[in-house]
């Protein structure tokens, strides 16, 4: 089992450009997050989706769009990347309950 | 947003020696989790937590849920190199409707470990 797997693992992105990072989970887990780590913190929510089908705003919402796919998968979408979002993101999948399983991160820089 | 309290921020100790570290809140949470870091990758959960006042191991690793729902400590005994690492607590509200919120994390403990 792969468990949570995340691309890129690292982009550079210039002010004003768009990408989406990629999340995909092979433990039929029900819920799915993203959460942004910046340097000296702790993970912050961005989004999560519950179950397949609904999405909610986590605590740094703003900026951000997300996608749930299918079961499987879960997507984040900068429309207009600013400096603010360097930071590197996290997927996170759970069955229903707290414990959380991550990926290892993506790491974004936008200049 | 609401904080998780962890102290202390960071941890010099010999190899050998016990380690403990705490999370403190303002609000009540019905779970709390401790997860390791270690450099370029994700959190590791290493103990969850689900009921006021229980005391939970994981080999070297013991883990309290407080009485009052708004605190939680992590204790390694025995250090040895490869507990390097940052330390989270993270707790999870009580949530309605089923399903699962995000965690809210702490800022990390950093455990440096010197031969």
């Amino acid at each position: 089992n792969a468990g949570v797997t995340q691309t890129p693992k690292f982009q550079v992105l210039k002010t004003g450009q768009s990408m989406t990072l990629q999340c995909a989970q092979d433990m039929n887990h029900n819920s799915m997050y993203w959460y942004r780590q910046d340097p000296g913190m702790g993970l912050r929510l961005i989004y999560y989706s519950a179950s397949e089908g609904t999405t909610d705003k986590g605590e740094v919402p703003n900026g951000y769009n997300v996608s749930r796919l299918n079961k499987r998968e879960f997507s984040l979408r900068l429309e207009s990347a600013a400096p603010s979002q360097t930071s590197v993101y996290f997927c996170a999948s759970s069955e229903n309950r707290d414990e959380q399983y991550f990926g290892p991160g993506t790491r974004l820089t936008v200049t | 947003g609401q904080q998780l309290n962890q102290s202390p921020q960071s941890m010099f100790i010999q190899e050998g020696e016990d380690v403990s570290m705490n999370c403190t809140s303002s609000s009540i949470f019905n779970t709390w989790l401790w997860y390791k870091q270690e450099p370029g990758e994700g959190p590791v959960l290493l103990i969850a937590l689900y009921k006021a006042g229980e005391l939970t191991s994981n080999g070297r690793l013991t883990a309290q849920f407080g009485i009052t729902r708004k605190d939680s400590f992590l204790n390694i005994s025995a250090s040895i190199p490869s507990d390097v690492g940052i330390y989270f607590c993270a707790g999870q509200k009580m949530y309605s409707g089923g399903g699962a919120d995000g965690l809210t994390f702490g800022k990390g403990t950093h455990l440096i470990i010197q031969p």
